[in-house]
């Protein structure tokens, strides 16, 4: 088992461009998640899929920021008009459903907006 | 508004020591505490997980839990300069399926 599996690990754009980040969660797990994670407001929570439907969105950025995730072997986190504050390493983390499942994260994407 | 508050921010702790970490919800629809370990580069793991009241051993390792003051607690005891990482505390709430809210962080380091 690989893991959960992120790409690209770094990305660089310039401010206002577009990212678009990946993720392939552990093969059998039905939830998805996707976090933040920064010096100042440490891992926060962004998004939630069960089975591919989107459960809970309240950690998203209303305006840039939007996730989907078409198939269960992979989601995708994008990022519309970048700017400098959303520079941060970006955790997608999977799990088996149920209240005490443990999340697995993969590796990250460390996401840099200059 | 952080639901998760731990401390200390950091910790230092010498080689052989015991090192206490403290965290609390402020929320008290909480369901289940985990601790997860995340070394310098890495990815948080998950370190140990407490679901109902009292005490919790794994070798070193001992987690502490209070659901009445919404408190767990992680005990690491003969700290070992391996140990030296950033502890996150995690709960989940309510009927938000295993959504996890992290604390910031107990930074510590294990002095040799």
């Amino acid at each position: 088992n690989a893991g959960v599996i992120q790409t690209p690990r770094h990305k660089v754009t310039g401010k206002g461009q577009e990212a678009t980040l990946w993720c392939e969660p552990i093969s059998g797990h039905s939830a998805v998640f996707w976090y933040r994670q920064t010096i100042v407001q440490g891992l926060e929570f962004l998004t939630y899929f069960r089975n591919q439907a989107p459960i809970d969105d309240s950690g998203m950025p209303k305006e840039r920021f939007s996730a989907q995730m078409p198939n269960q072997s992979h989601s995708t986190l994008k990022i519309q008009s970048t700017q400098p504050q959303d520079s941060a390493v970006y955790l997608c983390a999977s799990s088996l459903e149920g209240g005490q499942n443990t999340l697995y994260f993969g590796a990250g994407t460390r996401l840099s907006v200059l | 508004q952080q639901k998760v508050q731990q401390s200390p921010e950091s910790l230092i702790v010498p080689e052989g020591g015991m090192a206490s970490l403290n965290c609390t919800s402020s929320d008290r629809n909480v369901d289940y505490f985990w601790w997860y370990r995340q070394h310098s580069g890495k990815s948080p793991k998950m370190l140990m997980s407490i679901f109902s009241n009292g005490e919790k051993e794994e070798g070193r390792f001992t987690v502490h839990l209070n659901k009445a003051s919404l408190h767990t607690s992680l005990h690491i005891r003969d700290s070992q300069p391996s140990d030296s990482a950033l502890y996150l505390c995690a709960a989940s709430f309510g009927s938000s399926g295993n959504k996890l809210i992290f604390g910031i962080g107990t930074l510590l380091s294990v002095k040799p």
